[in-house]
């Protein structure tokens, strides 16, 4: 099965500095691979996502690379701000039938933005 | 819309106990997941559902563990007997799967957060 590795663990960054946290994945099959923001004691929200025939997508501070042949893939926060700090997940799936099938998540990166 | 709705929002129950969550996910969506975190090992998948037909069960971690979709609007995860070590947060999530199209992203609930003492 697919198997997502993310780094680093934690991550403190001074605010108004960018974070970048990376994931690699296994499975050369996967295709889809969105992230999600977890804020303490609340429910995992996916903030940006994107499939295998694109290679960067951008919303506002938050950008996603991804690179398929080396089979990882990049999230980058820009000029971060306190509401930043979080839990971050990186996640890749196989979409050979359509849906998030069966999700792989990353271990999480805890962002820390420090004042 | 209301999004995933999931009770109870804390259970706590002592070991041996049958404890069984609740889930209902959002109306249209054809897939639901079940997935439990904690601090050791993450978000990890434990089975879901397309059309209510169970299609991945691996991630069950054992017999104990059963899982139900008897209709589109309702799913449950029951743990019997509970252990301490089924102590986490489970979270069940659901989305729109269509065949051959792209990716509907996954929503998730508040999850319960189990405590077996």
């Amino acid at each position: 099965g697919e198997n997502v590795e993310q780094h680093p663990s934690t991550l403190s960054v001074q605010e108004g500095d960018s974070a970048v946290i990376k994931c690699t994945y296994s499975d050369s099959a996967s295709n889809y691979f969105p992230w999600y923001k977890q804020e303490l004691g609340k429910r995992p929200q996916l903030i940006i996502d994107i499939r295998s025939n694109v290679g960067e997508k951008k919303d506002q501070r938050i950008a996603v690379t991804l690179n398929k042949t080396a089979k990882h893939f990049s999230l980058h926060i820009t000029e971060t701000q306190p509401e930043d700090s979080a839990v971050y997940f990186c996640a890749a799936s196989i979409n050979s039938g359509g849906g998030a099938d069966g999700l792989t998540f990353g271990k999480g990166t805890h962002l820390i933005i420090q004042p | 819309d209301a999004g995933v709705i999931q009770s109870p929002r804390h259970e706590v129950t002592e070991m041996g106990q049958e404890v069984t969550l609740r889930c209902k996910p959002i109306s249209g969506h054809n897939s639901l997941f079940w997935y439990r975190q904690t601090m050791m090992r993450g978000l990890e998948l434990l089975i879901y559902f397309n059309n209510n037909v169970p299609i991945d069960d691996s991630g069950m971690p054992e017999d104990r563990f059963s899982a139900k979709m008897p209709n589109a609007s309702f799913s449950t995860l029951k743990i019997q007997p509970s252990e301490p070590r089924d102590s986490a947060v489970y979270f069940c999530a659901s989305s729109l799967s269509v065949w051959k199209t792209v990716n509907s992203p996954l929503h998730f609930g508040n999850g319960t957060r189990l405590t077996v003492t």
